[in-house]
């Protein structure tokens, strides 16, 4: 069974610029979680999609949105680029019920951006 | 809101020797403690959580709620335990989000 898949794997982007990163859930898993990793804040909670409705949201200001399509492939979009969004953005999926097994998060192995 | 402390950033132990991650929480409900672990160039996964009560790879993890605390815990310590460990946290209720500490980097020493 495929793993979480994210593309890109890098990507380089100039300040006020807008980028979207592409999140791939293994097959059946509905719900796809968004986290952004930096070395001051750790890893924080962005956003999480379930059957193509937004579920929950972290604190992050507007310019970081993201969708989810009807085959549960979700795609994050931040706009207007800061250095500060510098980061490893990691993806989880998971079947997204509530029992234990639906729980459990896969994670991929994230999209490194750097904004210049 | 809920928070997660681990308060070593980098732990040593040589091989063979007991070895304890410390991991703290602060939410006023029941939550679901997770550890996740990373090992170098590999992704993030599950190592084990406190609702299953089970040992994987030789650690395990108690939940103390009267501490708040649920420390990952292994006798004796392998070279290829050598790894970031995350402690996590997950709220009742609806939100499915994970709360996650900053991390521990341990090193078993040869």
């Amino acid at each position: 069974k495929a793993g979480v898949t994210q593309t890109p794997r890098y990507l380089i982007k100039t300040r006020g610029q807008q980028v979207t990163l592409s999140c791939s859930p293994i097959s059946g898993h509905r719900s796809v979680s968004w986290y952004q990793q930096t070395p001051g804040q750790g890893l924080q909670f962005l956003f999480e999609y379930f059957s193509e409705t937004q579920r929950n949201k972290g604190n992050f200001p507007g310019r970081f949105s993201g969708r989810q399509f009807s085959n549960s492939r979700s795609e994050m979009n931040v706009s207007t680029l800061e250095l500060g969004d510098s980061a490893l953005y990691l993806c989880a999926s998971s079947l997204g019920g509530r029992t234990l097994r639906h729980t459990e998060a896969f994670f991929g192995q994230g999209t490194r951006l750097t904004v210049v | 809101a809920q928070r997660v402390t681990q308060p070593e950033k980098l732990l040593s132990v040589f091989k063979g020797a007991p070895v304890e991650l410390k991991c703290n929480y602060s939410y006023s409900g029941s939550p679901e403690l997770f550890w996740y672990v990373q090992y170098s160039r590999q992704r993030l996964q599950l190592l084990l959580r406190h609702i299953s009560r089970e040992s994987i790879k030789g650690f395990t993890a108690d939940l103390n709620k009267g501490e708040t605390s649920f420390h990952l815990k292994k006798p004796f310590a392998q070279e290829e335990d050598s790894a970031m460990y995350y402690c996590a946290l997950r709220p009742s209720g609806s939100a499915r989000q994970l709360t996650f500490g900053s991390g521990t980097q341990l090193t078993v020493l040869p």
